[in-house]
């Protein structure tokens, strides 16, 4: 089967900290990703699509330069949360597309948990 | 209008009874239909994939769709506690833009 991983998978940081979240395809190549927060018992949230070699989609509302995204190979994804506050503390899940099956499938990594104090 | 609506639930059922969870999407033009579930915690998992109208099934999973009336679902037999979860039902369209629903919490009684 097809497997992301995300790493890490919690941070605690201090308030005006930068946080990296890493996603990766493990065991295929994916052009694109995409990037969701969930915060407790809400549904995901789509914050950005992430295509390799080439700038991120934000969804409306998703400041681009406080969360940046890079996607400089076909198996990883970075996601930077800049300056982090309190309220960026959120669960944050990516997916990548695999390609097989018309490419419209994604697989989710295991998500990272950021805590901001 | 939501663009892909789910019963928020929770949609509670005995152990060994089949659970039936519906989805409703409002582009015509959509092309692939995906189940996910989510564990409280954890991320969501892929469950099930349907792209022709029908029945597909998978061990105790059977996800229909029904392009002309826009719905597609998912039932789950011979429910178990293990399969308490909230279930995501995820529509692609033209472009690859692939809209979730908000989830279905599904509660399975021992």
């Amino acid at each position: 089967g097809a497997v992301v991983s995300q790493h890490p998978s919690w941070v605690i940081c201090k308030s005006g900290t930068s946080v990296k979240i890493e996603c990766r395809s493990l065991d295929f190549q994916a052009t694109t990703m995409f990037w969701y927060r969930q915060f407790p018992k809400q549904s995901l949230m789509l914050m950005a699509t992430s295509n390799e070699g080439s700038k991120a989609t934000y969804e409306q509302g998703v400041e681009k330069d406080k969360f940046l995204i890079n996607h400089a190979s076909l198996t990883l994804s970075t996601l930077t949360v800049t300056s982090a506050h309190p309220e960026d503390s959120s669960f944050y899940i990516c997916s990548a597309r695999h390609p097989a099956g018309g490419g419209e499938t994604q697989y989710f990594g295991p998500g990272t948990r950021l805590l901001v104090l | 209008q939501k663009e892909v609506e789910q019963n928020s639930g929770p949609l509670s059922v005995p152990e060994g009874a089949i659970a039936s969870l519906n989805c409703t999407y409002s582009d015509r033009v959509s092309q692939s239909f995906f189940w996910y579930r989510q564990y409280s915690g954890k991320s969501p998992e892929l469950i099930m994939s349907i792209y022709s109208n029908g029945d597909k099934e998978d061990g105790r999973f059977t996800a229909q769709l029904n392009k002309a009336s826009q719905y597609v679902s998912l039932l789950i037999r011979d429910s178990q506690p293990s399969d308490s979860a909230t279930y995501l039902c995820a529509v692609t369209s033209g472009g690859f833009k692939t809209i979730f629903g908000a989830g279905t919490r599904l509660f399975v009684k021992a």
